[in-house]
């Protein structure tokens, strides 16, 4: 499949390592916030969201930490494993009603075995 | 297979030629969402349904392109004269509407249009 991580921040780790992917996102009154894992030639596969009056969320082995002072997002693996490998987006929205997304340029994480 | 849906899954066009992409969205979802990809970036919005109201456009819209939902469920995506420019993977989104949030949208395997 094509790939989507042309130019795109790189992050390399080993299999069974932690990572962590950074975001810092653009509207303070954005309200809500979600991290997307594509891989490549497939659509954005949703993993786990936060909303504002929260700063932090767990789920299966990733956590989503929200830093709203310096408007910054970051999601962490556990134990990453080469199925992780994909290119990950953050995306924010504004609660205007219509829930549109605004999304970030992407990081791609590559696990080697 | 319950999920987003999309058809067809890549579109080869010459530049001045109209294409069509459907969107099947998961079927309890109201809400219906357009997306365009390119390459290393992420998704841009273009329009969005609520049922069979289209709700809101991007700027990204242009008079060329057209999106329908006729009866709340597909919905199509018209790109009329196409142009080099609108080469991108063309991606699907839908979610709920439950009163008072907002609610994780979900992708289909979106359509990659060509156009030479």
């Amino acid at each position: 499949g094509e790939s989507v991580g042309l130019h795109l921040p790189t992050l390399s780790v080993q299999e069974g390592d932690n990572s962590i992917i950074n975001c810092a996102y653009s509207n303070s009154a954005s309200d809500y916030f979600i991290w997307y894992k594509q891989e490549s030639g497939k659509g954005p596969q949703f993993i786990i969201d936060i909303r504002s009056n929260m700063d932090k969320r767990q789920g299966q082995r990733v956590t989503v930490l929200l830093n709203k002072t310096v408007k910054h997002l970051s999601l962490q693996i556990a134990a990453t494993q080469p199925g992780d490998s994909a290119v990950y987006f953050c995306a924010e929205n504004i609660f205007s009603g219509y829930s549109t997304l605004t999304f970030g340029k992407g990081t791609m994480l590559l696990v080697s075995p | 297979d319950t999920g987003v849906s999309q058809d067809p899954r890549h579109k080869i066009t010459k530049r001045g030629q109209n294409v069509t992409f459907r969107c099947d969205p998961i079927s309890e979802h109201n809400r219906l969402y357009w997306y365009r990809q390119t390459l290393g970036q992420g998704p841009e919005f273009l329009t969005y349904f609520q049922n069979e109201a289209q709700l809101e456009k991007s700027r990204l819209l242009s008079d060329r392109f057209s999106a329908e939902r006729p009866k709340g469920s597909f919905s199509t995506l018209e790109i009329q004269r196409t142009e080099q420019g609108d080469s991108a993977m063309y991606l699907c989104a839908s979610s709920p509407e439950i009163a008072g949030g907002n609610y994780e949208q979900y992708f289909g395997p979106g359509t990659r249009l060509t156009v030479t």
